[in-house]
C-alpha cells in the first residue's frame, strides 16, 4: 500500500502560469482533502471532494482555485494565473467513509512562484 | 467555528527529558476529536496520537501521552524519554464528530530535541 502519492514534490512557476497538482489517494479510500500551509503556519484546509463530488470547498480562495476528484484517476489541484502569495506547500489527505481516525497525509507540494 | 491554539511557538528539550506541549481550542460541539500530528523536516505529516472526546481515559501511545481536560478544552501533548528523532514541528487539530470533516489545526510548536 503505497500510501497517499503526491506529485510534482517540488513545482516552480512562473507568475501568470498555471499550476497543477495531483493526489492519490491511498487504495479503499474514496475521500479527499486538501490543505495549504504557508511558511510558519498550521494548515489550512482547502477543499473536500469525494469522487466526482465536491462535498466542501468553504476554504478555496474564489478565484483561481479549483479542485476535482474525477471517476478515474487523480485528484487535481488546479490554480490559474499564480502570483507570488501562492507559494506555499499544498497537501492532500485521503480517508475512507465515516473515518474518525484522522486521515492519512501526503508529502506534499512545494509550489514557488517566481 | 473551531479555533485552535498552540501558544509556543518553539520549544527544546534535552534528550531523554520529558517535554509537554500545550494546545487548547474552542468549540461549542460536545463531542469531537482531537489529534496530534508530527511533521518533520521531510515534512510528511504523521499521526502521533488522537483523543475522543466522550471518553474521559487520556490517550496513550509508547512514549506519548496526552492531558485532555475537557471543560478547561486543554489537549496538551506529553513526551517522555525525549529521543533526537522527535525533533520536528507539531500541530494539534480538532475535527467534528460527524467524521470525514475537515480537521482544523493550530499553528505548531517546533520542538527540538537536544543531545
Amino acid at each position: 500500500n503505497a500510501g497517499v502519492m503526491q506529485n510534482p514534490r517540488h513545482l516552480v512557476r512562473r507568475r501568470g502560469q498555471e499550476a497543477r497538482l495531483r493526489c492519490s489517494p491511498m487504495k479503499g479510500h474514496s475521500h479527499v482533502y486538501w490543505y495549504r500551509q504557508l511558511p510558519e503556519e498550521g494548515l489550512k484546509f482547502m477543499v473536500y471532494l469525494q469522487k466526482e463530488n465536491i462535498i466542501d470547498e468553504s476554504g478555496m480562495p474564489k478565484e483561481r482555485f479549483s479542485a476535482e476528484f474525477p471517476k478515474e484517476g487523480p485528484s487535481i489541484l488546479r490554480i490559474q494565473q499564480v502570483v507570488r502569495g501562492d507559494s506555499a506547500a499544498y497537501f492532500c489527505a485521503s480517508s475512507p467513509p465515516n473515518s474518525y481516525y484522522g486521515y492519512t497525509f501526503g508529502s506534499g507540494t512545494r509550489l514557488t512562484v517566481v | 467555528a473551531q479555533t485552535v491554539t498552540q501558544s509556543q511557538p518553539e520549544m527544546s528539550v534535552q534528550e531523554a527529558e520529558t517535554v509537554t506541549l500545550s494546545c487548547t481550542y474552542d468549540t461549542s460541539e460536545s463531542n469531537y476529536y482531537l489529534f496530534w500530528y508530527k511533521q518533520p523536516p521531510s515534512r510528511q505529516m504523521i499521526l502521533v496520537i488522537r483523543q475522543e472526546a466522550y471518553k474521559q481515559q487520556n490517550a496513550t501511545e509508547n512514549r506519548f501521552s496526552v492531558n485532555f481536560q475537557k471543560a478547561a478544552k486543554s489537549f496538551s501533548l506529553k513526551i517522555s524519554d525525549s529521543q533526537l528523532g522527535d525533533t520536528a514541528m507539531y500541530f494539534c487539530a480538532f475535527m467534528k464528530h460527524e467524521g470525514n470533516t475537515p480537521l482544523v489545526f493550530g499553528k505548531g510548536t517546533r520542538l527540538s530535541v537536544i543531545a
